[in-house]
């Protein structure tokens, strides 16, 4: 069962424009969750995180959403430049016992930003 | 550079063959995680480890995986008699205990299994 759902493998945006990345999850004991960057032949590097008591946080260029009544997190990347390039994983983490930390992972979007 | 390192970056064994990761987490974190990739899927959680309990394991772990961690330091992954659909980027991630620190994973180890 996937838990954490990314629906579009892949998106196009021109230099300088908005890219906005979605993530749906079905499991309502998330409560943190974490957009990860991934190039090629490397680890995923983190981006940014939100936990479940808020609904926006905002770091430079990055901004993540997140709307608990429809389970979805949106990542925003204004201006998108083409450096921004790369697989981006939508990740959350449930409460509770020894589980803290243990991400599950969507499927990833693939970003591409046009000069 | 602190970072997490693991080795080696590339692996190639022949079917049936045992393999053996490498992860050096960064120095301050007790938490240590594996995970799987495939092509087009993001990683799969396998195993954590908190200092040197393994306190969870994936039932995508089969009998032929193990994991050590001692003394809360590195970890190596072994796979016994692999297979090729043991074919993946294997990933390491070492974290802070706590809510709502981040993972921060290394390079990752492709395994190749002909």
């Amino acid at each position: 069962d996937q838990q954490v759902k990314q629906n579009s493998p892949s998106l196009s945006v021109q230099e300088g424009r908005i890219s906005i990345l979605n993530c749906d999850y079905t499991n309502s004991m998330f409560d943190y969750f974490l957009w990860y960057k991934k190039y090629p032949a490397e680890g995923p590097t983190f981006l940014i995180s939100i936990s479940s008591i808020k609904d926006k946080n905002e770091d430079g260029r990055f901004t993540v959403f997140l709307n608990k009544s429809a389970k979805h997190l949106s990542l925003h990347i204004v201006p998108s430049q083409p450096g921004d390039s790369a697989v981006y994983f939508c990740a959350a983490s449930a409460v509770g016992g020894t589980s803290y930390g243990k991400l599950t992972f969507g499927q990833g979007t693939i970003l591409t930003v046009h000069p | 550079d602190t970072g997490v390192s693991q080795n080696p970056r590339h692996k190639i064994t022949k079917r049936g063959q045992n393999v053996t990761f490498r992860c050096d987490p960064i120095s301050e974190h007790n938490r240590l995680y594996w995970y799987r990739q495939t092509l087009g899927q993001g990683p799969e959680f396998l195993t954590y480890f908190q200092n040197e309990a393994q306190l969870e394991k994936s039932r995508l772990l089969s009998d032929r995986f193990s994991a050590e961690r001692p003394k809360g330091s590195f970890s190596t992954l072994e796979i016994q008699r692999t297979e090729q659909g043991d074919s993946a980027m294997y990933l390491c991630a070492s974290s802070y205990q706590g809510r709502g620190t981040e993972a921060f994973f290394g390079q990752g180890t492709r395994l190749t299994v002909v």
